[in-house]
C-alpha cells in the first residue's frame, strides 16, 4: 500500500460531458474525502464520508455532482453536465476517525 | 465561520535566511491547526501540527490563541525547502474536515 490513489491522473472533456473519478484510500481509513482545488486557492472541501456514509456535503456541491462509497473502500466523484467552471485538480483524502488526513495525487479536470 | 487567511502569495528569502510564513485563522470553537506543504510535482503532505509540539525539516510553528495565528517559522531556510506551503484547520478532535488557506508559494535563492 503506497497511499492515497486516484485515477486518472488528467481528464480533457468537452463541455456538456459526464466524467467520473476514482479514489482508493489507505486500506485500513474509515473517513475518505474530496477536495476541489483551482488555481492560486488552497484546497476547498467537497464531501466525505465514514465508511460507505456520506457524512457532510458543501455548498460548493452542486446538483451535477455526486459522490459514492459503496462497500467503504475506494470512492467515485461524478460530474454531470460539466461546465468550464469545473476544470480544477480534484483531490482525495483518507484518514483514520480521527486522525490526519492523507491526500492523493489528484485528477486534474479540464473543460474545453 | 472558520477561515484560515495566509496574507502572502510569495515569499522570496536567500538560501541560510529565516523564513516566516505566517497564517491567521478564524474559528469559533477549539481549533486543531495543521501546515501541509506541496513540492514541486508532488501530492500535498503534512509538514507539522500544533498538538504534536514538533520540529520538522527545520521548520516550528506555535499556537498564539490571542493572536488567533500559527505562523511557521525555520530559523535558516534550504533549497530544498522551496514549496507550496498550505495553513489548515479542523476542529480539536481532527474529525471534522480540513480548511485550508491559499497558501504561500517559498522560494529559497541560492
Amino acid at each position: 500500500d503506497t497511499g492515497v490513489s486516484q485515477n486518472p491522473r488528467h481528464k480533457i472533456t468537452k463541455r456538456g460531458q459526464n466524467v467520473t473519478f476514482r479514489c482508493d484510500p489507505i486500506s485500513e481509513h474509515n473517513r475518505l474525502y474530496w477536495y476541489r482545488q483551482t488555481l492560486g486557492q488552497g484546497p476547498e472541501f467537497l464531501t466525505y464520508f465514514q465508511n460507505e456514509a456520506q457524512l457532510e456535503k458543501s455548498r460548493l456541491l452542486s446538483d451535477r455532482f455526486s459522490a459514492e462509497r459503496p462497500k467503504g473502500s475506494f470512492s467515485t466523484l461524478e460530474i454531470q453536465r460539466t461546465e468550464q467552471g469545473d476544470s480544477a485538480m480534484y483531490l482525495c483524502a483518507s484518514s483514520l476517525s480521527p486522525g490526519v488526513k492523507f491526500f492523493g495525487p489528484g485528477t486534474r479536470l479540464t473543460v474545453l | 465561520a472558520q477561515r484560515v487567511t495566509q496574507p502572502e502569495k510569495l515569499l522570496s528569502v536567500f538560501k541560510g535566511a529565516p523564513v516566516e510564513l505566517k497564517c491567521n485563522y478564524s474559528y469559533s470553537g477549539s481549533p486543531e491547526l495543521f501546515w501541509y506543504v506541496q513540492y514541486s510535482r508532488q501530492r500535498l503532505q503534512l509538514l507539522l501540527r500544533h498538538i504534536s509540539r514538533e520540529s520538522i525539516k527545520g521548520f516550528t510553528a506555535d499556537l498564539n490563541k490571542g493572536e488567533t495565528s500559527f505562523h511557521l517559522k525555520k530559523p535558516f531556510a534550504q533549497e530544498e525547502d522551496s514549496a507550496m506551503y498550505y495553513c489548515a484547520l479542523s476542529d480539536y478532535s481532527g474529525n471534522t474536515p480540513l480548511v485550508f488557506g491559499k497558501g504561500t508559494r517559498l522560494s529559497v535563492i541560492a
